[in-house]
């Protein structure tokens, strides 16, 4: 069973660009979050989608960043008019919803955002 | 609000001396508590949670932690560090509120020396 996969692992965006990362979640899992590391710190929860569905985006910047899950196809975490700021480690989670307290999150191994 | 501490950023101990990572969070409904281990470069990986039960809880690689709920820590032990431990770990709560981010510490660089 594959784990969560992420693509690309590594992107390099000039300021202004927009950067696409997706997100596989683990077969089975049907629900997708998205958390953000900068440099020399935690992770940051952004982002608790469902298919279809946005549930919590508390932690999302208000302007530039967006995300969707939609019924068919990979999460896609999408950052219009890149800043030197967005430069970052990009981790998604999956769940399988079995009951709160089993509802694990699986981590994907990144994507690692450099804004030139 | 939830939030989690991490005492020490960075922990250095010989090889075959114990492990303590030191973790105390706050939470203001009974917590759902998660170690990760983050190797460079790579995602997270689960090593182990605490959710009801027993509050001595056992995971992989021979780690364990402890839910103290009257000090509201979760500190993480080994017995005997590998030089394969060094890593980053992470500490992380959960509330059983139906909001199902997870809130992390900031981590904790664990050297194990020859």
């Amino acid at each position: 069973n594959a784990g969560v996969m992420q693509n690309p692992r590594h992107l390099v965006r000039r300021r202004g660009q927009e950067a696409r990362l997706r997100c596989s979640p683990m077969k089975g899992h049907s629900h997708v979050y998205w958390y953000r590391q900068l440099p020399e710190e935690g992770l940051k929860f952004m982002v608790y989608l469902q298919k279809e569905n946005i549930i919590d985006e508390s932690g999302m910047p208000k302007e530039r960043f967006s995300a969707e899950f939609p019924k068919e196809g990979p999460s896609i975490l999408r950052i219009q008019q890149v800043v030197r700021g967005d430069s970052a480690a990009y981790f998604c989670a999956s769940s399988q919803r079995t009951g709160f307290g089993t509802d694990t999150q699986y981590f994907g191994p990144g994507t690692r955002l450099t804004v030139l | 609000a939830q939030s989690v501490t991490q005492l020490g950023s960075h922990v250095s101990v010989s090889e075959g001396a114990l492990v303590l990572l030191r973790c105390n969070y706050s939470s203001s409904v009974p917590p759902y508590l998660f170690w990760y281990v983050q190797y460079p470069n790579q995602g997270l990986q689960l090593l182990l949670k605490y959710t009801t039960g027993a509050t001595l809880v056992k995971g992989i690689n021979g780690f364990e932690a402890e839910f103290k709920k009257s000090e509201t820590s979760f500190h993480l032990t080994k017995p005997s560090a590998h030089m394969s431990d060094a890593a980053e770990y992470f500490c992380a709560v959960c509330e059983d509120t139906g909001r199902r981010a997870l809130t992390f510490g900031s981590g904790t660089r664990l050297q194990v020396q020859p």
